[in-house]
């Protein structure tokens, strides 16, 4: 298995322009979670996704965030529009029953 | 609400030497415990697990951790520390009463010199 992957490795962009990361989990399975990581914050969790609906999104900062499963395969995060304080490295993991399996994160770079 | 603490930022340890990377945690119901390692510019990997059964626990890389129910604390250690563990370490916990969430601690960086 490839393990989670998601894209893009690095995105730089400026502000006020949209953005998309993609996931994609580890085949079978069927917890799906999104993290950001930065200096000051550490790791936190935005929000994840059981059986591809979101279960909770209490971590997600505000309405500029969504993220979305439409199937087992498949997340998106999107910030629109995206702030110089969104700049991070966001995580996806997936899981079946025990540990999280990351993906080596996208690193955004907000301008 | 469940929480895991990693008291120090930083641990600094010369190579061949003994390493302990201190974690303890507060949950409701019994603990299922996590320590996962993050290499620069990668994404976080498992190294070990303790669900039930014997409070030491082996896992990746020469690492274990001990389980102490009475000062909930789940501590990594390592014998003989090598440059190449040199990484960013999380302790997690995860409270089955509690919908199953993995909450982290805020990481300790392991620094072991030559």
């Amino acid at each position: 298995d490839a393990g989670v992957i998601q894209s893009p490795r690095h995105e730089v962009t400026e502000m006020g322009q949209e953005v998309t990361l993609r996931c994609k989990p580890i085949s079978g399975h069927n917890s799906l979670f999104w993290y950001r990581q930065t200096m000051m914050r550490g790791l936190e969790l935005l929000i994840y996704f059981n059986n591809n609906v979101p279960i909770d999104d209490s971590g997600m900062p505000e309405d500029r965030f969504s993220a979305k499963m439409p199937n087992a395969s498949f997340s998106t995060l999107k910030i629109q529009p995206s702030e110089p304080r969104d700049s991070a490295v966001y995580f996806c993991a997936s899981r079946s029953e025990g540990e999280l399996f990351f993906g080596e994160g996208s690193r955004l770079t907000v301008l | 609400a469940q929480s895991v603490a990693q008291p120090e930022d930083q641990v600094n340890v010369a190579e061949g030497n003994p390493l302990t990377v201190k974690c303890t945690y507060s949950v409701s119901g019994n603990p299922y415990l996590f320590w996962y390692v993050q290499y620069p510019n990668r994404g976080l990997q498992f190294l070990l697990k303790y669900i039930t059964g014997d409070n030491l626990v082996k896992g990746s890389y020469g690492f274990e951790a001990e389980f102490n129910k009475s000062q909930t604390s789940f501590h990594l250690k390592k014998p003989s520390a090598l440059v190449s563990d040199s990484a960013l370490y999380f302790c997690a916990v995860r409270d089955i009463n509690a919908g199953n969430m993995l909450t982290f601690g805020g990481g300790t960086r392991l620094m072991v010199k030559p």
